[in-house]
């Protein structure tokens, strides 16, 4: 039973464009993040935030940000899109001492 | 800075014998251990966990997976196997302390063959 929800399911795009990518969770945790799965099934984090900090994996381009209006939902925003952003985008949740959740994912196309 | 290994990107087995996929991990310290499960365009679902104690944990779907500190390992096993359990398989580690941010392993394509 998917408790992790993430819209849209797939998006196509032109490199330069921004996009924004929604994710709700609705286990009440208190921590998310963002995955990235890459076209080998590499899966890498990309930030984890809870409603005080916000951690980001210092690889992560800076056109990448996370946005957040409260602790159940955080949003990804690309700014200006490149063709290596091309992946499925994984987001998740978590409570202290629990597994970590996944949603199902967006699959971004950037062409 | 901590990592996780894969080995085999690909295992294949006749469905009825006993899957095992390797896992190993570098980490300074005691490492959390998990396996996670992904299904043909379906979300990561949790197997099992390792914090500590017992060196085998026993998770879902019938899986379970052995601790060996002597060689930093975390292989996942089940007998026999079936042919709904063909997916790809992660092994992830998440720093002691309970950080929760997990680093994941390449992934192992399982194949079971009816």
């Amino acid at each position: 039973e998917t408790a992790v929800f993430q819209t849209p399911n797939y998006h196509v795009t032109q490199v330069g464009n921004e996009v924004s990518f929604n994710c709700k969770q609705t286990l009440g945790h208190d921590t998310m993040y963002w995955y990235k799965q890459d076209s080998k099934k590499l899966l890498k984090i990309m930030f984890s935030y809870n409603n005080k900090q916000l951690i980001v994996n210092e690889t992560v381009p800076r056109r990448f940000s996370p946005q957040s209006s409260d602790k159940a939902h955080l949003n990804l925003r690309i700014k200006s899109v490149e063709p290596e952003d091309s992946a499925v985008y994984l987001c998740a949740s978590s409570q202290q001492g629990t597994e970590v959740f996944f949603g199902k994912g967006t699959r971004l196309t950037v062409v | 800075a901590q990592s996780v290994d894969q080995p085999d990107a690909h295992v294949t087995l006749y469905e009825g014998a006993s899957l095992e996929l390797r896992c190993s991990y570098s980490y300074s310290a005691a490492p959390y251990l998990f396996w996670y499960v992904q299904y043909p365009g379906q979300s990561l679902q949790f197997l099992l966990k390792y914090i500590t104690g017992d060196a085998v944990v026993k998770g879902t779907k019938g899986f379970e997976a052995e601790f060996r500190k002597s060689n930093s390992s975390f292989n996942l096993k089940k007998s026999p196997a079936h042919w709904s359990d063909s997916a790809k398989y992660f092994c992830a580690l998440e720093e002691a302390g309970g950080n929760n941010k997990l680093t994941f392993g390449q992934g192992t394509v399982l194949s079971v063959i009816p």
